[in-house]
């Protein structure tokens, strides 16, 4: 069955980096366009990145943008988000999720991760 | 400010129905007919309910529809269930390209 499991978060001080990893099973991975959402507590839902199933684009929230990158190892079945210049702000559970919508809409998320938290603070 | 209006609180008694909105404050969001609803329970990932403005993912109940006018998207759950109590999001593609959730919304029931 499809599985998403992130990891990699944990607590780190303002300006370092941390990476994280999605890691999926049961399904083709280089199918689907896969996502990171974000959830900073007691908040709402918050859209921080994509990349499309072929690969070929990758769009970021103006609040991430320049400083967090995704990527993907399909060798690995595994998703990446390598944040830097991490902010407080930047505290939130952060999901991955698949994007059942082949159209490049981002209309069908369809699996999510259980999540990881990442804290930053000085 | 999420470029996604939805109302913070809605409530309502087993058995009714309710009605989220969530109303496109740019225009670079609203044209879009990409709108879906997403319910999250305290501590769980979000699930997928509305796609599409109007349909329902295989296994969702369809005591819960989606519609739109203008630029405003609803979601309308019947029959209210204890179950149903969680929160809402919707979310809209927009013309860059992104992902914009709405701030969400909390349901009720009485």
């Amino acid at each position: 069955q499809v599985q998403l499991v992130e990891s990699g978060g944990g607590v780190v001080q303002p300006g370092t980096s941390l990476r994280l990893s999605c890691a999926v099973s049961g399904f083709t991975f280089s199918t689907y366009g896969m996502h990171w959402v974000r959830q900073a507590p007691g908040k709402g839902l918050e859209w921080v990145a994509v990349l499309w199933y072929d690969g070929s684009n990758k769009y970021y929230a103006d609040s991430v943008k320049g400083r967090f990158t995704i990527s993907r190892d399909s060798s690995k079945n595994t998703l990446y988000l390598q944040m830097n210049s991490l902010r407080v702000e930047d505290t939130a559970v952060y999901y991955c999720a698949r994007d059942d919508d082949t159209r490049g809409h981002y209309s069908r998320f369809d699996f999510w991760g259980q999540g990881t938290q990442v804290t930053v603070s000085s | 400010q999420s470029a996604l209006t939805q109302p913070a609180s809605v409530s309502g008694s087993p058995g009714q129905s309710i009605t989220i909105s969530c109303t496109a404050t740019s225009s670079d969001v609203g044209v879009y007919n990409f709108v879906s609803w997403y319910q999250q329970h305290p501590g769980k990932a979000p699930k997928l309910m509305i796609y599409d403005v109007s349909n329902r993912p295989s296994g969702i109940s369809n005591r819960f529809s989606g519609s739109k006018s203008g630029n405003t998207a609803s979601l309308t759950i019947s029959g209210l269930q204890a179950e149903d109590e969680a929160d809402y999001y919707c979310s809209s593609y927009t013309s860059s390209r992104t992902l914009v959730f709405g701030g969400g919304t909390k349901l009720t029931v009485l």
